[in-house]
């Protein structure tokens, strides 16, 4: 299996801050990664998909880039809806994987 | 608005049955693959389970192949898992959720989740 590692687990920042959480997949996923943010008690919401391309709806602030085995998510000028856990998940193959998550607190 | 709405959860013992279902609405179901995503409390996600859109291919989890089966009904615009064998760890919310692209590994990232139903397995 994939292993999917998200670096920080917990991330500390302000309200216009600028942060990035890394992804690292154990062997190349080409583009094959999608990023979400998860709200407590809600369902996931699809921020990036394919490593780079923004989901419709979804603010420019967050942007996707990387290939092969490392990615990032990067949120500009953080703002106070920001504020939940990510997961990265590639879906090169099966079976599909999930990062462990990243909680980003103020 | 396109929607996901699943229900079936609750309460079963350890060994217990159980068929959770997802229903479809506000797009053309037939044209998406499907795929359950499972989280257990206070943990991250996992995949459990895919259908493809004909439902010609199914792929599940190591940890559920056996007990678990994804199917769909094209006519009915819905999503069944059929859980079997349940255990203390299959405990958890279970998400359907659609996949983002038509075929390939496009299906592979989810756009629309639905809110979620809780199975718990405890005697």
């Amino acid at each position: 299996d994939i292993q999917m590692t998200q670096s920080p687990s917990t991330l500390s920042a302000s309200v216009g801050d600028r942060v990035t959480i890394t992804c690292r997949a154990s062997q190349s996923i080409s583009n094959w990664l999608a990023w979400y943010q998860q709200r407590p008690g809600k369902a996931p919401n699809l921020l990036i998909y394919e490593a780079s391309s923004l989901e419709s709806g979804v603010p420019s602030r967050f942007s996707g880039s990387g290939s092969g085995t490392e990615f990032t998510l990067t949120i500009s000028n953080l703002q106070p809806d920001d504020f939940a856990r990510y997961y990265c998940q590639q879906y090169e193959r099966y079976p599909w994987t999930f990062g462990q998550g990243t909680k980003l607190q103020i | 608005e396109e929607q996901l709405v699943e229900s079936g959860g609750g309460l079963v013992e350890p060994g217990g049955s159980l068929t959770l279902s997802c229903a479809a609405s506000g797009f053309t179901f037939k044209h998406y693959a499907m795929t359950w995503v499972r989280q257990r409390p206070g943990t991250g996600l996992e995949w459990v389970a895919t259908i493809t859109r004909d439902a010609f291919g199914t792929y599940h989890a190591g940890s559920v192949m056996g007990r678990f089966t994804i199917s769909r009904d094209n006519f009915k615009n819905t999503l069944y898992l059929q859980m079997n064998s349940l255990r203390a760890e299959d405990t958890a919310v279970y998400y359907c959720a659609r996949g983002r692209g038509m075929s390939g590994q496009y299906i592979g990232a989810f756009d629309i989740w639905g809110q979620g139903t809780m199975v718990t397995v405890s005697s």
